[in-house]
């Protein structure tokens, strides 16, 4: 079942320009992940936000989690070409007890021209 | 170096030749789980295992078989391989299985081709 749907599902921008992506999901969370993956290639984790923070920094990126709207966003600044790749958000499903499965949605497709 | 080891990376064959797709980790890590990849549908979880001899069908587990042995090696078999199991297949593990409150590392992937 899928959980985080992204939104755009694509984004072209130029270098040096700032790339927000947004992610939704259903159910209760523990936390929520953002992963990268470079074309074809296994995907790696960028940053886990617990459900009690609202905003969370990471060199260039940025997430903020709002678990009132169920919904979270990444936000690369100052973009370089080197971050085109896709970007996926994953929440664990949980349901107050023991969460097992970690739920990726569709991903955002970012491009950046030189 | 701490790494998620596929293997075969790519692999062509024929519907209903049952073929392995091995995978291992060097973390000692608990939490093992295939994922495949399809365009448009994202990552589904085919199986996971939260330590050895512990497996359990993820959200797509149908024509694919799990075990788990020993704590590094979690390998993903299908007896009789069909053509909507073309995909490119991902296994990644985790410390720890339940209260995921750390990354899941992947492996580079296998991207499998039934004819």
């Amino acid at each position: 079942s899928q959980q985080g749907e992204e939104d755009p599902q694509a984004l072209s921008i130029q270098e040096g320009e700032n790339a927000t992506m947004n992610c939704s999901y259903k159910t209760s969370i523990n936390n929520l992940q953002w992963y990268r993956q470079n074309s074809g290639r296994g995907l790696v984790h960028l940053i886990l936000i617990r459900s009690n923070e609202r905003e969370k920094h990471s060199g260039r990126l940025r997430v903020t989690l709002d678990t009132s709207k169920k919904s979270s966003s990444l936000l690369i600044t100052a973009s370089r070409a080197a971050d085109t790749a896709s970007y996926f958000c994953a929440t664990d499903d949980w349901d107050g007890g023991a969460t097992n499965k970690l739920i990726f949605g569709t991903g955002t497709l970012l491009a950046v021209q030189p | 170096e701490a790494q998620v080891t596929q293997n075969p990376r790519y692999l062509i064959t024929v519907t209903g030749k049952k073929l392995t797709v091995t995978c291992s980790q060097n973390m000692n890590h608990e939490y093992m789980s295939w994922y495949r990849q399809d365009p448009g549908l994202g990552l589904r979880q085919i199986y996971y295992s939260m330590n050895v001899e512990v497996t359990d069908k993820g959200d797509v587990p149908e024509g694919y078989k799990v075990s788990r042995k020993e704590k590094r090696n979690f390998p993903l078999i299908l007896e009789s391989p069909s053509p909507n199991q073309t995909s490119l297949y991902f296994c990644a593990s985790s410390l720890r299985g339940q209260f995921f409150t750390g990354e899941l590392f992947f492996g580079e992937g296998s991207r499998l081709t039934v004819l």
